[in-house]
């Protein structure tokens, strides 16, 4: 089994309807981060966790909310989507037992979100 | 603001030729980390080296080496002998030295090898 899961992995949906994609890891990594992939912009952090009780806002996070349900679950909504969320997000983790940054990441293998 | 740039949209060669895959960054920070990732068609983003700032020296790990230069502030990427499961989108990436959440990814090269 994948080390970080991501369901699902692929969505079609309609404009103004809310989704949620789901992201769960079994790497016992305390952080937690939602990127989104648009050909051409590389990957961009939407939110990141770094723990339980700790959220973030990334650089792209308008439209978009999250949830850490447990150190293993992150969750990311979009409250009301819109076409120009149709892209691949990418859940990862980190652990931050290394101290300093420069942290690897370990990405799932991604939801693939079309809205139309 | 940091920024990672990968000039080279595309490449294609053919199997058996080297290639390197262009990084170049922009940072006023003193430490940091630079990052190749690997997306094979697969999709899933898979790690391939990271170097932190202090560390200039190349790296060679099989036919993968990293040209590190922090004069020109790139890290480029060569592949020697390429294979064709060689091809993907390759990633170039800086961290701040002291927080994972700031990696800044560059636009990605998409490299093909033809048998």
């Amino acid at each position: 089994d994948a080390d970080v899961t991501q369901t699902p992995r692929n969505r079609i949906t309609k404009t103004g309807k809310r989704i949620m994609l789901e992201c769960s890891q079994t790497k016992g990594h305390d952080r937690m981060y939602w990127y989104r992939q648009d050909p051409g912009l590389g990957l961009r952090l939407i939110y990141y966790s770094f723990d339980v009780k700790d959220i973030n806002k990334g650089e792209i996070s308008d439209g978009y909310s999250v949830s850490r349900q447990a150190q293993a679950k992150f969750s990311l909504s979009l409250e009301s989507a819109i076409p120009n969320q149709t892209a691949l997000y990418f859940c990862a983790t980190s652990d931050s037992g290394r101290t300093g940054g420069g942290e690897k990441l370990f990405f799932g293998s991604g939801t693939q979100l079309s809205v139309l | 603001a940091q920024k990672v740039t990968q000039a080279q949209t595309e490449i294609s060669v053919v199997e058996k030729e080297d290639v390197t895959l262009d990084c170049v960054y922009e940072t006023r920070d003193t430490t940091y980390y630079l990052f190749w990732y690997k997306q094979p068609p697969s999709g899933e983003l898979v790690f391939l080296i990271r170097r932190n700032s202090f560390d200039e020296q190349n790296e060679i790990s099989g036919r993968y080496s990293w040209n590190f230069q922090k004069s020109t502030s790139s890290f480029n990427f060569t592949i020697t002998a390429s294979q064709v499961v060689d091809s993907a989108v390759y990633f170039c990436a800086f961290g701040h030295y002291s927080s994972a959440s700031k990696i800044i990814f560059g636009s990605g090269t998409r490299l093909s090898i033809r048998p």
